[in-house]
């Protein structure tokens, strides 16, 4: 049983970045991959990427590319996004999930962008 | 904009069923293996249904997928109150190598 823990709730100006942690627990963390994804207010869900901590490989969806940063700290168990240059449209909650089926999910971290 | 679409909207009442598709195309459901995803309100989605047609432990076998060419089907028997939530069929997609969630369904128990 793997457990996701996301960091709080981040208030950001436009322009600022923000960075989202995910510490897992249970499982091995090497055993598997780490997606994010988000919903803004109101709509539905959105995939920006994924990385594999044995890896350190990562992809992220084109809109984000240039923007978003995943990493992965296997000595902690933890998977971070960093979003840049953020804009009100970035407002949303941020969830990490387990590869490839997203059978775990952390509670969500709500990002809001706002000046 | 979703790549997967869903009807908005099923209800029916309590102890009924509802079936909610999820239409695609031949790169993503076609290609590949679909989930299901129940969102109860202000909570993180849940996994229903893996692999087209598999349950995780603990899912009861009133949630049933199915999967026939470029759509997919969630099918709840004996509809709850707790039901009522909002579902996202969601998948791989080939082309754009990407994963895709649907457009999402609202699931209301009259």
């Amino acid at each position: 049983q793997v457990h996701l823990v996301q960091s709080g709730a981040e208030v950001k100006m436009p322009g600022s970045s923000v960075k989202v942690s995910c510490k897992a627990s249970g499982g091995t963390f090497s055993s598997y991959s780490i997606s994010w994804v988000r919903q803004a207010p109101g709509q539905g869900l959105e995939w920006m990427g994924g990385i594999i901590p044995s890896l350190g490989t990562s992809n992220s969806v084109r809109k984000f590319q240039g923007r978003v940063t995943l990493t992965a700290d296997e000595s902690t168990g933890t998977a971070y996004m960093d979003l840049r240059s953020l804009r009100s449209e970035d407002t949303a909650v941020y969830y990490c999930a387990t590869d490839p089926i997203f059978d775990y999910w952390g509670q969500g971290t709500l990002v809001t962008v706002s000046s | 904009q979703s790549v997967l679409t869903q009807p908005p909207s099923v209800s029916a009442a309590p102890r009924q069923k509802v079936t909610i598709s999820c239409s695609g195309s031949s790169s993503n459901i076609g290609d590949n293996y679909v989930s299901w995803y129940q969102q109860l309100p202000g909570t993180a989605p849940k996994l229903l249904i893996y692999d087209n047609n598999k349950r995780p432990s603990g899912i009861p076998d009133r949630f049933s997928g199915s999967k026939s060419g470029t759509s997919a089907t969630l099918g709840i028997t004996g509809l709850q109150t707790g039901d009522e939530a909002d579902y996202y069929c969601g998948t791989w997609d080939s082309s754009l190598s990407v994963y895709v969630f649907g457009t999402g369904t609202k699931v209301t128990v009259l």
